[in-house]
């Protein structure tokens, strides 16, 4: 049974980096058919996916378009392990983020488990 | 950009049937999924590719997908089964997209 344990501060000052991480057991961030995400949740932008990593022979990246410029997504294959760092956060990166096990294609588009969520407030 | 949207809430007596649309251009042809949240919780995931159900998903839990919208269907609804429920899709410019979501109330 794959379980996915997040980890990271809850407070953020606005202009510095959110670092989130999350810890998979029962299967392997190098896996050859998960894609590793996360997702953040907000009662104003609902649920929005950030982006992603995986493994196909090399390692693969995909981000959304509203937050290319400011995100990593990162494998720590030695810690079986992934994860997010948010440049230059303000007020609107106030969310529950949350860590997910999905795959890569359109027929695959489900993500599950997910993490517990980490509710990360930005404010001074 | 592409949109998925769900009513805001949908009532429902116990062991009655409860319906949950989820609407978007073409959406029949992509494959959608469904996702239950109860206060607190992470979402769990309750139907994949429009009708499968995961290992541990009760039966009452169907879902369907043509055209425009795509169904969530919970037959003989429980008390359990209060939640807020969304809807996904895949979409090739925007990736993952969610619903607005549907809270259910078992009354």
């Amino acid at each position: 049974q794959v379980q996915l344990q997040q980890s990271g501060p809850g407070l953020v000052k606005p202009s510095q980096t959110l670092s989130l991480t999350c810890a998979i057991s029962g299967d392997s961030v190098s896996s050859n058919s998960a894609a590793w995400n996360w997702i953040r949740q907000s009662p104003s932008r609902g649920l929005e996916w950030l982006g992603r990593t995986y493994y196909r022979s090399k390692w693969y990246n995909d981000y959304a378009v509203s937050v290319k410029s400011r995100i990593t997504i990162n494998p720590d294959t030695s810690k079986n392990q992934f994860s997010l760092q948010l440049n230059s956060v303000t007020p609107e990166d106030t969310a529950v983020y949350y860590c997910a096990r999905g795959a890569v294609g359109a027929t695959l588009n489900w993500f599950d488990p997910w993490g517990q969520g980490t509710l990360v407030t930005v404010s001074s | 950009s592409y949109e998925l949207t769900q009513p805001p809430s949908v009532s429902v007596s116990p062991g009655q049937t409860a319906s949950i649309t989820c609407s978007g251009d073409k959406l029949g042809d992509k494959y959608a999924c469904w996702y239950q949240q109860k206060p607190g919780q992470s979402p769990m995931l309750v139907i994949y590719q429009d009708s499968k159900r995961p290992s541990g998903i009760p039966e009452r839990f169907s879902g369907s997908n043509s055209g425009n919208t795509a169904t969530l269907t919970i037959s003989g609804t429980q008390a359990m089964d209060e939640a807020d429920y969304y809807c996904q899709a895949w979409d090739s410019s925007l990736n993952y997209v969610f619903g607005t979501g549907t809270k259910v109330t078992v009354l």
